[in-house]
């Protein structure tokens, strides 16, 4: 069973401080990462992608890919009350098939 | 613009009862896949399907059933709802194939077995 584990929150972190979410994941063969930001009652949404080691960056947002330690991390940088959701790691499990972590859910407070 | 649609968004329904929850995509996308999520447990995956005619079981298959006749939709149906069954329900497509695509999430349907 391919499995990704992901603490479950909540982060409180403070409006404009920097938010560090962590994910690991079991599949060594895995190649494909995915950062899913779901708000309460609403469907997830794709934040970034990331394939390689190292870091991959989109404004606010820095996904941290490290293959040999099986973990994948996302920073949010200057924290806003709209980033407060549930983010899902989501790690490609086969072909085209996903497996999501059970997500963290973040809070920030103004 | 495309997108992905699904329907009922609510439903409620007793336990026995067969159901059908539709999922229609305008990317015309292959790939369709229908998750549901629960307190505690995250995404799961019910079934999928990479093309017409293609179906394939998921993490969680047991008491639902998928069929693929076009590109656009892929419906699920519960063959007899049960309480368990309760839950939200998301269905997602993408593109291509070797696991780079990104998946799009229709709006979820929150179904009630009582």
């Amino acid at each position: 069973q391919k499995e990704v584990e992901q603490n479950s929150g909540p982060l409180s972190v403070p409006e404009g401080a920097i938010a560090s979410l962590n994910c690991t994941y079991s599949d060594r063969g895995s190649q494909s990462f995915f950062w899913y930001r779901q708000y309460s009652g609403k469907s997830p949404e794709l934040i970034m992608f990331i394939y390689s080691n190292g870091d991959k960056e989109d404004g606010r947002f820095t996904a941290q890919l490290n293959k040999a330690s099986q973990y994948v991390s996302l920073l949010i940088r200057d924290s806003q009350p709209s980033d407060s959701a549930t983010y899902l790691c989501a790690v490609n499990s086969g072909y085209s098939t996903l497996t999501f972590g059970k997500g963290t859910m973040l809070l920030v407070s103004p | 613009d495309a997108e992905i649609t699904q329907s009922p968004r609510h439903k409620i329904t007793e336990t026995g009862r067969q159901v059908t929850l539709a999922c229609h995509q305008t990317w015309n996308h292959n790939n369709m896949f229908w998750y549901r999520q629960d307190l505690g447990h995250g995404l799961r995956l019910i079934h999928y399907s990479y093309g017409v005619q293609d179906t394939n079981k998921g993490e969680v298959s047991d008491g639902y059933s998928v069929s693929r006749s076009n590109t656009e939709d892929l419906p699920l149906t519960l063959e007899s709802a049960a309480s368990s069954q309760t839950s939200v329900y998301f269905c997602a497509s993408s593109d291509g194939g070797g696991g780079k695509e990104t998946q799009y999430f229709g709006p979820g349907t929150r179904l009630l077995v009582l």
